[in-house]
């Protein structure tokens, strides 16, 4: 399966700054999906990235809050922007490994802001 | 769109007893099914998955279920619950290898001693 790595794995920061969030995939892949996990609750997909393309956001997320970057088929960037204490969270990427066990996960960045 | 509904935000079993966490999902066209453990402060681990093979799919650590589509439902079983089994369970859906992937609010499952 498709092996995933996400930097960084947590940060703290302040109101009104960003954040980007890398994910880096050791195979070719054509999806990559980030997620957001809020405290004490499940996963929120937050936008499906696609190499070439604009990403195409859930509702109740958008481009200008969460842009996403996907120049080529192993890695991909979500920006937290303008963050807030309510975008403490984990966020997660995920890409699709039909073969070996549905989809992975990177670990995930849990950021706090203060 | 495909969605999962976990019944039971909290189950509570004794060290020994069944476990018994329950799912069902809507999708428009088959779905594949899969259950996701999160333990604290750790990232996702697969349990098990349907992908339209066999319907009763046996995953780690002694859990498995069964797709029963006249129920539409997949819930997650194991004969004899572990402490170590105390955990997050997420039940999810997608329609395709290569499609997002939906999944239910999670059920909090604590083994009593």
């Amino acid at each position: 399966s498709a092996v995933i790595s996400q930097k960084p794995s947590r940060d703290i920061c302040q109101r009104g700054t960003s954040l980007t969030i890398q994910c880096q995939v050791d195979s070719q892949v054509t999806m990559m999906f980030w997620y957001r996990q809020q405290p004490g609750q499940s996963l929120t997909l937050i936008a499906t990235a696609n190499q070439g393309s604009e990403a195409t956001y859930e509702s109740g997320f958008v481009i200008d809050k969460f842009p996403i970057s996907r120049p080529n088929l192993t890695f991909s960037t979500l920006t937290v922007s303008n963050m807030s204490p309510e975008d403490s969270s984990i966020y997660l990427c995920s890409v699709a490994s039909p073969g070996a066990g549905g989809y992975t996960f990177g670990s995930g960045t849990r950021l706090t802001v203060v | 769109a495909q969605s999962v509904t976990q019944l039971g935000s909290h189950v509570s079993v004794s060290e020994g007893a069944l476990v018994l966490l329950r799912c069902n999902y809507s999708s428009s066209v088959p779905p594949y099914l899969f259950w996701y453990v999160q333990y604290p402060n750790q990232g996702l681990q697969l349990l098990l998955k349907y992908t339209s093979a066999a319907t009763l799919v046996k995953g780690i650590n002694g859990f498995e279920a069964e797709f029963k589509k006249s129920e539409t439902s997949f819930h997650l079983t194991k004969p004899s619950a572990h402490m170590s089994d105390a955990a997050e369970y997420f039940c999810a859906v997608s329609v395709a290898n290569n499609n997002d992937m939906r999944f239910g609010a999670g059920t909090r499952l604590t083994v009593k001693p």
